[in-house]
């Protein structure tokens, strides 16, 4: 059963457009909701991190967006670059424990010059 | 400081061989994990190391055995591993529970191959 699903698994992007991914959560015990980016062969690294008691968060050109009832949450970027390129996965976890995380199965983003 | 260090950065063992991944931090992070990623998949958790001692062992076989010699270093002993055991493994650090919040860090994985 997969309790994180993210969507869409791959997406085309112009230059100076917004990316947008989207992830679904199963488990309401999960109380911290990350975004990691990761290029080939490199380690995931936190992005940006969102908990249930707001609903949105931004960070330069990253913005979470967060649903608590719908149970979703979403990763906007605005002003794509070529350097975003890379693997987005949303996690999901429970706070106090922010390293055991369920990952979604990750979304391509590819930025076109 | 905000680096997790794995070493070898890439690997090629035999499914006889006996060999050891290496994962060190100096954030003064109390829980530890390792995480497997296959190809054009996500990561998914294998251990969970929290103050020293094993918490969570996601019901990995047993070829793969965790070692937490202090709270620094974690090490992933493998033997007699499979070719479908071919993956970029991944260490991760971050406080325990209890020990104040901070993100998941994670290293630039070990890419092994068996063959």
């Amino acid at each position: 059963q997969q309790q994180v699903k993210q969507s869409p698994q791959s997406l085309i992007v112009q230059k100076g457009g917004i990316s947008i991914i989207n992830c679904a959560y199963e488990n309401t015990a999960f109380d911290y909701f990350p975004w990691y980016q990761q290029f080939p062969g490199k380690g995931p690294a936190l992005l940006i991190a969102i908990r249930p008691d707001v609903s949105e968060k931004k960070e330069g050109r990253f913005t979470i967006s967060f649903n608590k009832s719908a149970k979703q949450f979403s990763l906007h970027i605005m002003d794509s670059q070529p350097g975003d390129s890379a693997t987005y996965f949303c996690a999901a976890s429970m706070w106090g424990s922010q390293g055991n995380l369920i990952f979604g199965k990750g979304t391509k983003l590819s930025v076109k010059p | 400081d905000t680096e997790v260090t794995q070493t070898p950065k890439h690997l090629v063992m035999g499914m006889t061989n006996k060999k050891s991944l290496k994962c060190e931090q100096h954030m003064g992070h109390r829980a530890m994990y390792w995480y497997k990623q296959k190809a054009k998949k996500p990561p998914e958790l294998m251990f969970v190391y929290s103050y020293e001692k094993l918490s969570i062992n996601e019901s990995v076989p047993s070829r793969f055995s965790p070692e937490c010699p202090n709270s620094s270093l974690l090490n992933l002993h493998l033997h007699a591993l499979q070719p479908e055991d071919s993956a970029l493994y991944l260490c991760a650090s971050s406080q325990a529970r209890g020990g104040g919040n901070t993100e998941a860090f994670f290293g630039q994985g070990t890419r092994l191959t068996v063959v």
